[in-house]
């Protein structure tokens, strides 16, 4: 298995420019987490999904997030409009028992 | 709810000393208690879990093992490499499956020095 893939890897954008990162779970697989990394406040959950559906998104910041997960292997975070404050590294896990993290995107809005 | 804590770093060291890296946590009832890893611009792996009291996880020379009257679940290497520097997280999962949100701790840079 190729483990949890993540798209794009590196993302530099612009201030109020939309962003999209994408993620493909484990197979098999019925949990999926995003996460946040920053130096300032660690690993932060955003969202997590069971089943396709989303369970809890209290970790989401604010409306310009969104995420769906409109089948069992692909799933998108969106930010529109991106602001500076939201460049961080963003994993996407998936788990079926313990969690498996995909690589990250590493986002940069300027 | 539920929580994880974990000693504060950086935790430096050379080559070949002693590691414990302290986490302790508070659950209802017993949950699975897990220790990844994260390398350096990578995402967090898996490096060994325990899934009731009294287990131990082991893997590349790491263990841990579940304490229950401690709520501990401390992370340990008799001899670190430099290889081994990294950020260590500690996290639980509520007892119960299905549906779950797991807790992580904050996590602990290792450093080691040759």
């Amino acid at each position: 298995d190729a483990g949890v893939i993540q798209s794009p890897r590196h993302e530099v954008t612009e201030m109020g420019q939309e962003v999209t990162l994408r993620c493909k779970p484990i197979s098999g697989h019925n949990s999926l987490f995003w996460y946040r990394q920053t130096m300032m406040r660690g690993l932060e959950l955003l969202i997590y999904f069971n089943n396709n559906v989303p369970i809890d998104d209290s970790g989401m910041p604010e409306d310009r997030f969104s995420a769906k997960m409109p089948n069992a292997s692909f799933s998108t975070l969106k930010i529109q409009p991106s602001e500076p404050r939201d460049s961080a590294v963003y994993f996407c896990a998936s788990s079926k028992d313990e969690q498996f993290f995909g690589p990250g995107t590493r986002l940069t809005v300027l | 709810g539920d929580s994880v804590t974990q000693m504060e770093g950086p935790v430096t060291l050379s080559e070949e000393a002693f590691l414990t890296i302290n986490c302790t946590y508070t659950a209802t009832g017993y949950p699975s208690l897990f220790w990844y890893v994260q390398y350096p611009g990578e995402g967090l792996q898996l490096l060994l879990k325990a899934t009731k009291a009294d287990d131990k996880g082991s893997n590349k020379g790491f263990e841990a093992t579940y304490r229950k009257e401690t709520t501990s679940f401390h992370l340990e290497k008799g001899s670190v490499q430099v290889s081994d520097s990294a950020v260590y997280f500690c996290a639980l999962r509520p007892l119960g499956g299905g549906s779950y949100i797991p807790t992580f701790g904050r996590g602990t840079s290792l450093i080691v020095h040759p």
